[in-house]
């Protein structure tokens, strides 16, 4: 098993719509998570850190269910501009298991 | 502050050649990282440096991969002998590290990248 996956998508959706990846960890002992924002050709960007008890920002939501390893992301009111690559990241605790997932790709059309 | 800087932004060697990456990080920053990205791999940890020193080089792939980091400015990566399967973005990151609101401040920014293609 892969130690964070991630569906690759792409996901398809217009202007507008909701949308929502999951992303699942391995390690029980993983203890702190991250959605990284890479657009085409770019550098990856910090897009918001998880924590335990969930936390929004503005559309973004990011949700942590410990019980059943994983995290999401939830976009909504999607923008053009959401279009990106979202990737998943998670650290069992110091900076050498800081894994990245291989990203879910979002399009949005108009 | 002008973020992370990397150079060159674009490589194309010969197998066999050595190839040198360039990285500046953000001023103030303590951790350096390097990192391969590819689509088969997605991103890896090649190795990270605390106040110039390395730390972890576990991800670096064989003895043809080296970095050094003599002062807080800058790092280089080198490949020597490049082989085409080497092919692909290297990111240099820094992370200011330390605490911030009571969570450790791992947030990473990373640099333009650097695309290598050996042929």
């Amino acid at each position: 098993r892969k130690e964070v996956e991630q569906d690759p998508g792409p996901f398809n959706v217009p202007e507008g719509a909701t949308v929502a990846f999951n992303c699942t960890y391995s390690n029980s002992a993983s203890q702190s998570f991250f959605w990284y924002r890479q657009d085409c050709r770019k550098e990856p960007k910090l897009l918001m850190s998880v924590y335990s008890s969930g936390n929004e920002d503005g559309r973004f939501t990011a949700q942590l269910n410990r019980a059943s390893q994983y995290i999401s992301l939830l976009i909504r009111d999607s923008k053009l501009s959401d279009s990106a690559t979202y990737l998943c990241v998670v650290n069992q605790g110091g900076y050498s298991t800081l894994t990245f997932g291989k990203g879910t790709m979002l399009l949005v059309s108009p | 502050d002008a973020g992370v800087i990397q150079s060159p932004r674009h490589e194309v060697t010969e197998m066999g050649q050595e190839v040198t990456l360039r990285c500046k990080p953000i001023s103030g920053h303590d951790y350096l990282f390097w990192y391969r990205q590819t689509m088969m791999r997605g991103l890896e940890l090649l190795i990270y440096f605390n106040n110039n020193v390395p730390i972890d080089d576990s991800g670096m792939p064989e003895d043809r991969f080296s970095a050094k980091m003599p002062n807080a400015s800058f790092s280089t990566l080198k490949i020597q002998p490049s082989e085409p399967r080497d092919s692909a973005v290297y990111f240099c990151a820094s992370s200011p590290g330390g605490w911030d609101r009571g969570f450790v401040e791992e947030t990473q920014y990373f640099g333009p990248g650097t695309r290598l293609l050996v042929l």
